[in-house]
């Protein structure tokens, strides 16, 4: 079975500028999450979506941070303007179904960003 | 106050020892938890899904304490190959799930 598929692995880019980040979640998955890792702490749920529509967007940044899952399969997550302090590895995750208490979450590899 | 808190760590061991994670949470709503374990510079995997009554996976035990709201994880017989940071995630019934900052376990030879 496919796993959720991230891209690109790895972005640095300047302070100020823009980047997107894609995911492809496991086939036939409702749910869609997006976590922030920063280095040394868990990952931080930036925004949950329940086939195309947002469960849970409450701590997304939303002046420079926004996100979407168009035909609720694949999603972009995008930053615009970068700021230093966004450095961390962007996970996205996928689960069966929102609700069913016991699903696991599947996790991709993850985005690098490093902003300078 | 953090919602969902976990031992710092590191813990460092030797082979074979046995060795315990805990983990509080806040919320009397959660409804589900888990234990994940993160490989350096990987993704989250699920390790172990805790139930009310524990439960063990070879030499993996999960306990859950509502009515003192943690969990905790039990390693027996460690091996190198446990080696990692340990994620505790606390489930409400809404499907809202947090994540503890993980706790980082170095099984020595």
């Amino acid at each position: 079975e496919a796993g959720v598929a991230q891209s690109p692995r790895y972005k640095i880019i300047e302070k100020r500028q823009s980047v997107a980040f894609w995911c492809n979640p496991i086939s036939g998955h409702a749910t869609l999450y997006w976590y922030q890792q920063i280095l040394g702490q868990g990952p931080k749920l930036l925004i949950q979506f329940q086939n195309n529509g947002v469960v849970d967007d409450s701590q997304l940044p939303k002046d420079r941070f926004s996100a979407e899952r168009l035909k609720g399969v694949d999603s972009t997550l995008k930053i615009q303007p970068a700021k230093l302090e966004d450095s961390a590895v962007y996970l996205c995750a996928s689960s069966l179904v929102l609700g069913a208490l016991d699903t696991e979450a599947f996790f991709g590899q993850g985005t690098r960003l490093t902003v300078v | 106050r953090k919602e969902v808190e976990q031992d710092p760590g590191p813990f460092n061991v030797p082979e074979g020892a046995t060795v315990a994670f805990n983990c509080t949470y806040s919320n009397s709503a959660s409804q589900s938890f888990f234990w994940y374990r993160q490989d350096c510079r990987k993704e989250p995997k699920l390790l172990m899904s805790v139930y009310s009554s524990g439960n063990e996976d070879g030499r993996f035990t999960a306990q859950l304490n509502r009515a003192s709201q943690y969990i905790s994880l039990l390693i027996r017989d460690s091996k190198l190959s446990d080696s990692a940071t340990y994620l505790c995630v606390v489930k409400t019934n809404a499907g809202k799930s947090t994540f503890g900052d993980g706790t980082t376990l170095t099984v020595k030879p």
